[in-house]
């Protein structure tokens, strides 16, 4: 069964700086996708970024980039130059590409940016 | 403007009460989903369909039914089976079954 592990339930991060938000993964499919996702106060969840599992390279979207490392079965999101704007809850989730159309999420981390 | 849209935002359920959620998008895709989720926790899905009159159960789909009558719309009842139904419920959808999904602004259910 696949499954998603984020182990920070909260960081902090000075405003301007870059910030890496953790995900590791487990699945035994050899085709999958990862997606993360950001969720403001608001309730929306606003997709951020996508890899699929036999991508060459790193996504990367704007300040957003996925730091994929295969091996370590990992996935995780670094923001560059942070803004007050993105403090919010960040889910990575993952759905393997011949399985059901469910998308596994994690449990989330909260990104507080500090002025 | 092209987008998902639920009502209501919030919605109170009486005990022994169905109640329906809608989700609505105008961005011509095929394949609908809906997510619930609980405080601290990630999002699980109840139920998707990749078109219209087809719809699969998802991992939690028990005290829910749905119905896929037109391509933009995709209504949840949760029903009086549903024992613990206060969450927060998300709505998605995506041009083809296992593209990227794309979600609501959801509806929190509250039990009075």
């Amino acid at each position: 069964a696949q499954k998603i592990t984020q182990t920070q339930p909260g960081m902090f991060v000075q405003e301007k700086e870059a910030v890496t938000l953790d995900c590791t993964y487990d699945t035994s499919d050899p085709s999958y996708g990862l997606f993360w996702y950001k969720q403001p106060s608001s309730g929306e969840m606003i997709f951020l970024i996508y890899q699929g599992s036999y991508d060459q390279q790193n996504a990367t979207e704007g300040r957003y980039s996925l730091n994929f490392q295969k091996a370590r079965k990992s996935a995780n999101l670094v923001i560059s130059a942070s803004q007050l704007g993105d403090s919010a809850m960040y889910f990575c989730a993952m759905r393997e590409l011949f399985g059901n159309e469910k998308l596994t999420f994690g449990t989330g981390t909260r990104l507080t940016i500090i002025p | 403007d092209g987008g998902i849209t639920q009502s209501p935002k919030y919605l109170f359920r009486k005990e022994g009460q169905n109640v329906t959620l809608s989700c609505e998008q105008n961005l011509n895709h095929d394949a609908m989903y809906w997510y619930r989720q609980d405080p601290g926790q990630g999002l699980r899905l109840i139920y998707y369909s990749q078109i219209v009159n087809d719809f699969q159960k998802g991992d939690i789909a028990e005290g829910y039914s749905v119905s896929r009558e037109k391509k933009e719309s995709f209504p949840l009842t949760v029903t009086s089976a549903q024992k613990n139904p206060t969450a927060f419920y998300l709505c998605a959808s995506s041009i083809l079954p296992r593209e990227t999904q794309y979600f609501g602004p959801g509806t929190r259910l509250l039990v009075l």
